[in-house]
């Protein structure tokens, strides 16, 4: 079964400064890795895929790096509108958990 | 516009049955795999099932695996998923959602959500 473990579980920060969440996988995932976004209210939202290309209108400051077990998502500059939960998803074992737990990004 | 729309959600009893239904429109919804995510109260999410765009081959999570059956009817542009022995765990919004990737025999990435549909298992 494929582990995904997302750090930090909540993160503080300020609008203007830079965000970065991790996702540990429990083995290699290569690069199949996915980030969303949620907000309350609202559907999830495909940031990122195949851990670094942008999806569909996405603003440049969301990125994606990494491979095999190490991935992470950065945002830039955080607009006001960035606060919410970040998941990360893998691709790879489909009759286990895909889902991280999340990352809650929230307003310092 | 691509759009999905839920239905079939309400309240059911323990042991009970459901049928939710997604209706697509604005993409050829035949050339997709489709999936149903969940989310249940205060938690994260959950992948529970998925099914090609032939409807030829269905995947389940463990957790659902044996409860439910996924199917589609591509004429209709419909994604219908039935779950039986419904447990209070089972309560949550359900989304439907489109793969990202055309032609795909099994989900990958999920770049349209429907708003969802509320399942409460409850006596």
């Amino acid at each position: 079964d494929i582990v995904l473990t997302q750090s930090p579980a909540t993160l503080s920060l300020s609008p203007g400064e830079r965000a970065t969440l991790s996702c540990r996988a429990s083995r290699s995932l290569k690069n199949y890795l996915a980030w969303y976004q949620h907000k309350p209210g609202q559907s999830p939202r495909l940031l990122i895929y195949d851990a670094s290309i942008r999806a569909t209108d996405i603003p440049a400051r969301f990125s994606g790096s990494g491979s095999g077990t190490d991935f992470s998502l950065t945002i830039s500059s955080l607009e006001p509108e960035d606060f919410a939960v970040y998941y990360c998803q893998q691709r790879n074992d489909w009759l286990r958990g895909t889902f991280g737990q999340g990352t809650k990004l929230e307003i310092k | 516009e691509v759009n999905l729309v839920e239905s079939g959600g309400g309240l059911v009893h323990p042991a009970g049955s459901l049928r939710l239904s997604c209706v697509a429109s604005g993409f050829t919804f035949g050339s997709f795999a489709m999936s149903w995510v969940r989310q249940a109260p205060g938690k994260g999410l959950e992948w529970v099932s998925g099914i090609d765009g032939s409807g030829d081959l269905t995947y389940y999570a463990d957790s659902v695996e044996g409860r439910c059956t996924t199917s589609r009817d591509n004429s209709q542009n419909t994604l219908i998923f039935e779950m039986s022995s419904l447990r209070v765990e089972d309560t949550a919004v359900y989304y439907c959602v489109k793969d990202l990737i055309i032609g795909s025999s099994f989900p990958r990435y999920f770049d349209v959500w429907g708003r969802g549909t509320l399942v409460t298992v409850s006596s």
